[in-house]
């Protein structure tokens, strides 16, 4: 089993450029996390979804940033524009039938 | 609002010592309460969970409801051990999210 997937594992973007990032779950885990860490905390929930279901998503800047799980299945996050304060690693982690959590090994995002 | 916190930014021990990672919360309802850690370049993995009642790499943890505190142990630290620990608090029913704390880095000196 390959666990979930992101990618890219690293990104390096100007300021005011868009960003988009991937995550691939655990087959069969309904419920999947967008987390966000930044250096020197721990992960802060920015967006949970139940299948393709947006259920918790009070954390997520909707000015600029956006996420999809179209189908129920893969999830894109997309920031547009990025600004410096984004620079973070991005977690997507996903959960079956209080299974636990199974993280992703994280997207580093850096803004220039 | 619900609140994990590490006290200890950093701590570091001797090979074979005891090791205590603090982790207090606050929380209004009966929460959950994980041990996660991260050893470098590995993602983010669950060590314990306190409903479970496991001792797992030789750590243990329990959850104290007048302390509001789950505090991680192991009676003797070996080098493997180094790493980074989070202690997160989930909430609501079914389907969770988590709170974390900020991390403890785990330091053990051959």
């Amino acid at each position: 089993e390959a666990g979930v997937v992101q990618s890219p594992r690293y990104k390096i973007i100007e300021k005011k450029q868009p960003v988009a990032f991937w995550c691939n779950p655990i087959s069969g885990h309904n419920t999947l996390y967008w987390y966000r860490q930044n250096l020197g905390q721990g992960p802060e929930l920015l967006i949970r979804y139940e299948n393709e279901e947006a259920v918790d998503d009070s954390q997520l800047p909707k000015d600029r940033f956006s996420a999809e799980r179209l189908k129920g299945v893969d999830s894109t996050l997309k920031i547009q524009p990025a600004e410096l304060g984004d620079s973070a690693v991005y977690l997507c982690a996903s959960s079956g039938n209080r299974a636990g959590y199974t993280f992703g090994s994280g997207t580093r995002l850096t803004v220039v | 609002a619900q609140r994990v916190t590490q006290p200890e930014k950093l701590l570091s021990v001797f090979k074979g010592a005891p090791v205590e990672l603090k982790c207090n919360y606050s929380y209004s309802g009966s929460p959950e309460l994980f041990w996660y850690v991260q050893y470098s370049r590995q993602r983010l993995q669950l060590l314990l969970r306190h409903i479970s009642r496991e001792s797992i790499k030789g750590f243990t943890a329990d959850l104290n409801k007048g302390e509001t505190s789950f505090h991680l142990k192991k009676p003797f630290a070996q080098e493997e051990d180094s790493a980074m620990y989070y202690c997160a608090l989930s909430s609501g029913a079914g389907s969770y999210q988590l709170t974390f704390g900020k991390g403890t880095k785990l330091s053990v000196i051959p």
